[in-house]
């Protein structure tokens, strides 16, 4: 089976720009997860995605946003980016299990290294 | 509110020598536990996970983990590494999905293997 697959790879944007990130999760995976990794906050949980709807979202402002298709790829948007959004973004897929259980494993994708300047 | 603590940012040590990375968790309800191996410039790769069961979890690499409740701990061991196991290793929890789904990292311990 492929892998995560995340588009772009690497990313240089200016302040004030917006920004979408591309995440196409393991075939057969219905769940997929953002995480925000920099070096002074290190991995952080932004959002999940379960059937085209957000299940969970972490801490972030509303600049940050995202969605999910019918194929399960997802989208991430970053609106008026400030220098600060400088990181890796991760996108992980798991399969997804209904009902509260979470014995999913969460598999990552390479990552988009986004540059704010 | 579920932490993780990696007791050590930084660990050197020699090609061949044993080598444990330290991980513990706070958490008031149960979770399942991880270790992600990221190598540089690539995403997170899973090492080995803590469902249930056994509480003793390996990898297929060698490196293994032990779940103790009581210490709430999840250290990683190798019994010998290899200059290729140079890496930064995160441990994780796991919510369950109608707690929020998410996983929860550690700081990250950064492993240099030295010949």
């Amino acid at each position: 089976k492929a892998g995560v697959t995340q588009t772009p790879r690497y990313l240089i944007k200016t302040r004030g720009q917006q920004v979408t990130l591309s995440c196409s999760p393991i075939s057969g995976h219905r769940s997929v997860s953002w995480y925000q990794q920099t070096p002074g906050q290190g991995l952080q949980f932004l959002f999940e995605y379960f059937s085209e709807t957000q299940r969970n979202k972490g801490n972030f402002p509303g600049r940050f946003s995202g969605r999910q298709f019918s194929n399960s790829r997802s989208e991430m948007n970053v609106s008026t980016l400030e220098l600060g959004d400088s990181a890796l973004y991760l996108c992980a897929s798991s399969l997804g299990l209904a009902g509260g259980r979470s014995t999913d494993t969460q598999y990552f994708g390479p990552g988009t290294r986004l540059t704010v300047l | 509110a579920q932490s993780v603590t990696q007791l050590d940012s930084q660990v050197p040590v020699f090609e061949e020598a044993p080598v444990e990375l330290r991980c513990n968790y706070s958490s008031s309800v149960s979770v399942y536990l991880f270790w992600y191996v990221q190598y540089p410039n690539q995403g997170l790769q899973l090492l080995l996970k803590y469902l249930s069961g056994s509480t003793l979890v390996e990898s297929i690499n060698g490196f293994e983990a032990e779940f103790n409740k009581s210490q709430t701990s999840f250290h990683l061991r190798k019994p010998s590494v290899h200059i290729s196991d140079t890496a930064e290793y995160f441990c994780a929890v796991s919510l369950p999905y109608n707690q929020g789904g998410k996983l929860i990292f550690g700081q990250g311990t950064e492993l240099s293997v030295k010949p």
